[in-house]
């Protein structure tokens, strides 16, 4: 597609629930990054996938949190056992291989969990 | 590892007015980029400017131009004839040209009000 594109953009769950986060990139597009960013904060960085490598999971805050990538496209992060500060907004991004390009970033999905 | 510092929680200018809002960076590394983003209301971050290290002209888009002393480790954004579209928060970002560590680092953002 064109842009980045998240699903849900809102997402509300009852404490103890599993949600699925949805990330689409540009097409074409080989690395594709998770980041959270809490109310009011900077970008916290989750998980980083490039190409067919191994992903970078350093950002992950708990077991709680993972992400599959499939098909070198669609990207799902997965919170299990949802808590209250898990809330936050979700926002994914892809990028060309190079870095001096910057990332393309998506409108992000804001999870309440309450 | 690498750290991002933006000091300035809160910033308000009126329009048509110039504001300049500041980075600092720490690294060791000599080969990096370094990147404004713009957050509107919309949520969607929006890439306004970046800068090769290498390079010691400053990057200029329109209104936006920055300002990158490499060796003060700083990379300010100055906004000229700022508008209301401008309203949005801002937020500046590094990233190594090459090695494993390869993700954007984020400051904690500025947050700019444009004002008639």
């Amino acid at each position: 597609g064109a842009g980045v594109s998240q699903s849900p953009s809102n997402k509300v769950t009852e404490k103890g629930k599993d949600v699925e986060l949805r990330c689409d990139p540009i097409s074409g597009h080989t690395a594709l990054y998770w980041y959270r960013q809490s109310l009011g904060q900077g970008l916290e960085f989750l998980i980083y996938f490039q190409g067919n490598s191994a992903p970078d999971k350093s950002g992950l805050p708990s077991d709680r949190f993972s992400a599959e990538r499939t098909g070198g496209s669609v990207s799902t992060l997965t919170i299990q056992r949802t808590q209250q500060e898990d809330s936050a907004v979700y926002l994914c991004a892809s990028s060309l291989a190079r870095r001096a390009y910057g990332y393309t970033f998506g409108s992000g999905t804001r999870l309440t969990v309450v | 590892a690498q750290t991002v510092t933006q000091s300035q929680p809160e910033m308000s200018v009126q329009e048509a007015e110039t504001v300049t809002l500041s980075c600092t960076y720490d690294t060791s590394e000599n080969n990096y980029y370094l990147f404004w983003y713009k957050q509107p209301p919309s949520r969607q971050m929006i890439l306004v400017i970046r800068q090769e290290a290498y390079k010691q002209q400053n990057a200029t888009e329109n209104r936006f131009s920055v300002n990158f002393q490499k060796a003060a480790k700083s990379f300010s954004l100055k906004i000229s004839d700022s508008q209301l579209g401008d309203t949005a928060m801002y937020f500046c970002a590094f990233i190594l040209t090459s090695g494993t560590a390869s993700k954007l680092t984020f400051g904690t953002g500025t947050r700019l009000q444009v004002t008639l």
